[in-house]
């Protein structure tokens, strides 16, 4: 496969179990966050969005929090299945401006 | 089938050698992006389109060209001067430009090699 996240924070689970993933970004002003999946040799699959004006989002077994006040993003998903083991990032925006990308966390299903 | 598809999954440039990535999207997309992507970082921007015709570049724009001629098409040129072009690159599009909430779509990436 592809040799992205070589030297990324690995995050190991057990099957059935909630995985929590972390983003700190960077701009106060940031208003619009997305987070996203990426196996390997893949590109990138969208997961789920916020913006600024929420502080929570539920999707699909996922969960996005925002916490403004200390710049920190992160997405639960419920009951980690094998198919969830890939490279998790966080996007964020600055209305106007272009998206800044995190270098992402591996996430590690084990049986 | 709706997406973004880009071209070659893989390639190999020998050094002083031009090459060029293709991308595609029938999402009937306004904007398009290319990226690079490389171990333990975040995507970096190399250039951007938000219409035909048009085009800025992105944080790291040196040693790479593009064009934007059809809507559907964006394709990226890596040329001899960019001094280290071994990586993963992803091309995207979305609605309309980043500013206005619109997610990017991506393409499944072009692993290029330089031998």
């Amino acid at each position: 496969g592809e040799s992205v996240g070589l030297h990324l924070p690995t995050l190991s689970v057990q099957e059935g179990d909630n995985s929590i993933i972390n983003c700190a970004y960077s701009n106060s002003a940031s208003d619009y966050f997305i987070w996203y999946k990426q196996e390997s040799g893949k590109g990138p699959q969208f997961i789920i969005d916020i913006r600024s004006n929420m502080d929570k989002r539920q999707g699909q077994r996922v969960t996005v929090l925002l916490n403004k006040t200390v710049k920190h993003l992160s997405l639960q998903i419920a009951a980690t299945q094998p198919g969830d083991s890939a490279v998790y990032f966080c996007a964020e925006n600055n209305y106007g401006q272009n998206f800044v990308f995190g270098p992402g966390t591996r996430l590690s299903v084990l049986p | 089938d709706g997406g973004i598809t880009q071209s070659p999954k893989y390639l190999f440039r020998k050094e002083g050698q031009n090459v060029t990535l293709s991308c595609e999207q029938n999402l009937n997309h306004d904007a398009m992006y290319w990226y690079r992507q490389d171990p333990g970082q975040g995507l970096r921007l190399i250039y951007y389109s938000q219409i035909v015709n048009d085009f800025q570049k992105g944080d790291i724009a040196e040693g790479y060209s593009v064009s934007r001629e059809k809507k559907e098409s964006f394709p990226l040129t890596v040329t001899s001067a960019q001094k280290n072009p071994t990586a993963f690159y992803l091309c995207a599009s979305s609605l309309g430009t980043a500013s206005s909430y619109n997610e990017q779509f991506f393409g499944p990436g072009t692993r290029l090699t330089v031998l």
